[in-house]
């Protein structure tokens, strides 16, 4: 799996808009990029997944650039609830033995 | 609600002691997933089954193992335990036999293990 790399924690004011850039320089051709959400003492929950330019579902935003060595998770108008870990995961879709392994995640505080 | 189903929610029990954690994944998922989440650690992929068979192994310890039975449900063994195997442990279940990221997995609430 490609290796990611996300900053540590992230602070907000409620109302804003969150971006989270994650890293993935070695990213295959065939890699998908996914993005969950972990709030204390619960599992992981699917936020959204991307290949390529911009993905939108009810929750959040996915920018990929063209060359889709990073991708940006974007939160709009993010509430207190929204304080979570996101991790960014890199792989290939419907490929084999490669299971979802979760990085150290980025650790978002959102702030009255 | 996630679908999938972990029992107990908590454990509180002795070094050297042996556990035994369940978990029922989402009806017609076929994959599940177990990992553990220690403070100081992040998400650890311990095993994956599918369709009862055993597809890919992360960094389980030998004292651990795991089974899916024929009605898909799995259990995690956990035994000689040590006060380090404190963790949440969690499962997860996706449709697919592969990698998950090829449809959303589904993460259970978690098995809060204490080793006192």
């Amino acid at each position: 799996l490609a290796k990611t790399t996300q900053p540590i924690s992230m602070d907000s004011y409620e109302g804003q808009e969150v971006n989270i850039t994650c890293s993935h320089n070695n990213i295959a051709t065939n890699d998908y990029i996914t993005w969950y959400q972990q709030f204390p003492s619960q599992g992981p929950r699917f936020i959204i997944q991307g290949y390529k330019t911009k993905v939108t579902n009810e929750v959040a935003s996915l920018f990929i650039p063209a060359d889709r060595k990073s991708s940006t998770l974007s939160l709009p108008r993010v509430s207190l609830s929204d304080t979570a870990v996101y991790y960014c995961l890199v792989g290939v879709r419907g490929s084999g033995n490669t299971p979802l392994v979760f990085g150290k995640g980025t650790r978002l505080s959102v702030i009255a | 609600d996630s679908g999938v189903t972990q029992t107990p929610k908590h454990l509180i029990t002795a070094t050297g002691q042996r556990v035994t954690l369940r978990c029922s994944p989402r009806s017609g998922d076929l994959s599940v997933y177990w990992y553990q989440q220690s403070l100081d650690q992040g998400l650890q992929f311990l095993i994956q089954y599918y369709n009862g068979e055993e597809r890919a192994k992360g960094n389980i310890l030998e004292r651990f193992s795991a089974q899916q039975f024929p009605d898909l449900h799995s259990e995690l063994n956990l035994s000689s335990l040590e006060l380090g195997d404190s963790a949440l442990y969690f499962c997860a279940s996706s449709e697919g036999k592969g990698n998950a990221l090829n449809t959303e997995a589904f993460f259970g609430q978690g098995t809060r293990l204490t080793v006192v």
